[in-house]
């Protein structure tokens, strides 16, 4: 299976900071990486497919970029409302992986 | 406006069996490819199993091949995961998500529903 390398696993920061996470897969991948944030007790919501195409709804603060085994997910300003967890995901072969996850806290 | 609804979840014993359910409304079911997904307390996301929209085809993760079984039943709304020879690794929230079309993942999911194995 191909392995997906979230980093960091967690990070502190402020509101108004702009936060970037990264994610490695273990082989070429094309452009089938998602996004997704995860509050506590609730299911993932999709934020970002196919590297950097916004699902509707998704606020502008929320980008992803990167191709081929590197990714990455960038808040361009945290907002409170994004203090969460952030998990990226691979379908691009069965059976579909995710990260281990980026705990975002406040500092 | 999209809804999956999880149940079936609870305590069982290990070597017990459970049947989950995920009930569907506001799309048009048949349609789409469902998938199961669980989360053991604190850990992070494992897909578990996938349906085709016409139930056809099947795939498993290795970690539950042979023991789980996927199923679904369009006339109903509803999707399936019959979980037999249960572990205590097993115990997690289930969660069921659609998969969209073309190269979009899962794009809803049900708010899941928890599965203790524990004697």
């Amino acid at each position: 299976a191909i392995q997906m390398t979230q980093s960091p696993s967690s990070l502190s920061a402020s509101v108004g900071d702009r936060v970037t996470i990264t994610c490695r897969a273990s082989q070429d991948i094309r452009n089938d990486l998602g996004w997704y944030q995860q509050k506590p007790g609730k299911a993932p919501m999709l934020l970002i497919y196919a590297v950097s195409s916004l699902q509707s709804g998704v606020p502008s603060r929320f980008s992803g970029s990167g191709s081929g085994t590197d990714f990455t997910l960038t808040i361009s300003s945290l907002q409170p409302e994004d203090f969460a967890t952030y998990y990226c995901l691979q379908d691009y072969r069965y059976p579909p992986t995710f990260g281990g996850g980026t705990k975002v806290e406040i500092e | 406006e999209v809804q999956l609804v999880e149940s079936g979840g609870g305590l069982v014993q290990p070597g017990g069996s459970l049947r989950l359910s995920c009930a569907a409304s506001g799309f048009t079911f048949s349609t789409y490819w469902m998938h199961w997904v669980r989360q053991a307390p604190g850990k992070g996301l494992v897909w578990v199993s996938r349906m085709s929209s016409d139930g056809s085809s099947t795939s498993y993760a290795d970690s539950v091949k042979g023991r789980f079984t996927i199923s679904r039943d369009n006339a109903k709304n509803t999707l399936y995961l019959q979980m037999n020879s249960l572990r205590a690794e097993d115990t997690a929230v289930y969660y069921c998500a659609r998969r969209s079309g073309g190269n979009i993942p899962f794009d809803y999911w049900g708010q899941g529903t928890l599965v203790t194995v524990s004697s």
